[in-house]
């Protein structure tokens, strides 16, 4: 069984401030992780996802999240919030496992306020 | 480039009616999923399919039947809709080939169960 979890149902940051999403995911093999973000009334959209390698991995929009075995954590980070940034992201894990499905955490909404 | 279209974006139900939320993706992929998204509840999976002719159970899926008749089309059916089922519901599809496989959302179904 797998499953997510992120800490916090709204974070708040001013423009220009560090952002820190946290999500901690349960997985009894080896996951792998993903985090999406959701504009208002659109679809996900893909961030960035971790597989295997290196444990420090980029996506777009200058995000990044770092897996972190020892911690079962995979947090998303940004060193400066635009006002674009604004959104819902979810954090979200599977297993390698051909048929495996994408578990969601609950979702993290990010304010950005100027 | 459609990707993953939905129809209909929104639609209005009183208790005990039935109708079909269509997905239909042009990438050729194998994989189908239909997500319905709660606030404060993140996605839950109601059914999946692995391929023509098949489908699963997900997380969440009494109230609903599926079927995938043609690879590119997922149909989602309420055979007698409930207040419960008020949500947004997402339709995603992921290749089977690729190394772990981004799912393709689409825009979301907006339903109201009366």
């Amino acid at each position: 069984a797998q499953s997510v979890t992120q800490l916090g149902s709204h974070v708040s940051v001013s423009e220009g401030a560090l952002v820190l999403l946290r999500c901690n995911y349960s997985s009894s093999v080896p996951p792998y992780l993903f985090w999406y973000v959701q504009y208002p009334n659109q679809g996900l959209q893909l961030l960035l996802k971790y597989t295997t390698g290196a444990t420090l991995v980029k996506g777009i929009n200058g995000f990044e999240a770092e897996f972190k075995k020892s911690e079962t954590s995979f947090h998303l980070t940004k060193p400066s919030a635009h006002m674009s940034d604004a959104a819902e992201y979810f954090c979200a894990v599977r297993t390698n496992s051909g048929y495996s499905t994408l578990t969601f955490g609950k979702g993290t909404m990010l304010l950005v306020s100027p | 480039n459609a990707g993953v279209t939905q129809t209909p974006k929104f639609r209005v139900l009183k208790t005990g009616q039935s109708m079909t939320l269509l997905c239909a993706q042009d990438m050729n992929h194998e994989y189908m999923y239909w997500y319905r998204q709660d606030p404060g509840m993140g996605l839950r999976l109601i059914h999946y399919s692995v391929g023509e002719g098949t489908t699963a159970k997900g997380e969440v899926p009494d109230g609903y039947n599926v079927s995938r008749l043609k690879k590119q089309n997922f149909l989602l059916g309420l055979e007698s809709a409930a207040p419960s089922q008020t949500s947004v519901y997402f339709c995603a599809s992921r290749s089977l080939a690729g190394d772990v496989g981004e799912l393709f959302f689409g825009e979301g179904s907006r339903l109201t169960v009366l």
